[in-house]
């Protein structure tokens, strides 16, 4: 498995305003996802980060909005930029780790709220 | 598109045996996943199929039709502690990217 981190856990942001959310990862790892949870729903894909490219973003996402690094192969950020109160949200990241079974771990979670 | 189906909400006895069911509809399949999440919590991972068959860890088994489309997470010997919500995850297309069932939510009750 893999040990992972976020910061903040938590946080209450104005609107228009951008928050950054940091993912620490305990080992290196190639595939780093970033998901958003809203309040009783499941999980959406963001984006995936690969270390050395461009994040790749799913339908309904885009750059300009949710911007995302990827440093190194243990550390990623996404950024929530220009805030609304529909970005409420639990933001969640995780890694892929395994070798012929690869598993998704997921971080704690950064739980965001956008008054 | 993509469509995972499962149950909204479950309720059982401690001690019995309930099963959650997953079907799905997607472009590619590379396996299925079956996640726990406790309020509040980040989700865990449970089991994994990518072959058809049964799949058993501990109180916990996981069975795959990919004919079917079909999966089910078996939770036997219930504890109260197995109250949370229940995610069918499948993997599908060359990213190893997961789409995510709306998850069931399973309360166990004396």
């Amino acid at each position: 498995s893999a040990v992972i981190s976020q910061k903040p856990s938590r946080d209450i942001c104005q609107r228009g305003t951008s928050l950054t959310i940091q993912c620490q990862v305990d080992s290196q790892v190639t595939m780093m996802f970033w998901y958003r949870q809203q309040p009783g729903q499941s999980l959406t894909l963001i984006a995936t980060a690969n270390q050395g490219s461009e994040a790749t973003y799913e339908s309904g996402f885009v750059i300009d909005k949710f911007p995302i690094s990827r440093p190194n192969l243990t550390f990623s950020t996404l950024t929530v930029s220009n805030m609304s109160p529909e970005d409420s949200s639990i933001y969640l990241c995780s890694v892929e780790k395994g070798t012929g079974q690869e598993t998704q771990y997921f971080g704690p979670g950064t739980r965001l709220l956008v008054l | 598109g993509q469509n995972i189906d499962q149950p909204t909400e479950m309720t059982a006895t401690e001690g019995a045996i309930v099963q959650i069911n997953c079907t799905y509809q997607t472009s590619g399949f590379n396996g299925l996943f079956w996640y726990q999440q406790h309020a509040g919590e980040a989700p865990t991972f449970l089991s994994y199929n990518v072959l058809d068959g049964l799949e058993e860890k501990g109180r916990f088994s996981s069975f795959l039709s990919r004919s079917k489309g079909y999966s089910y997470l078996l939770l036997k010997e219930l504890q109260m502690k197995d109250s949370a919500s229940y995610l069918c995850a499948v993997k599908t297309g060359g990213g190893n990217k997961l789409t995510f069932g709306t998850g069931t939510q399973l309360k166990v009750e004396l």
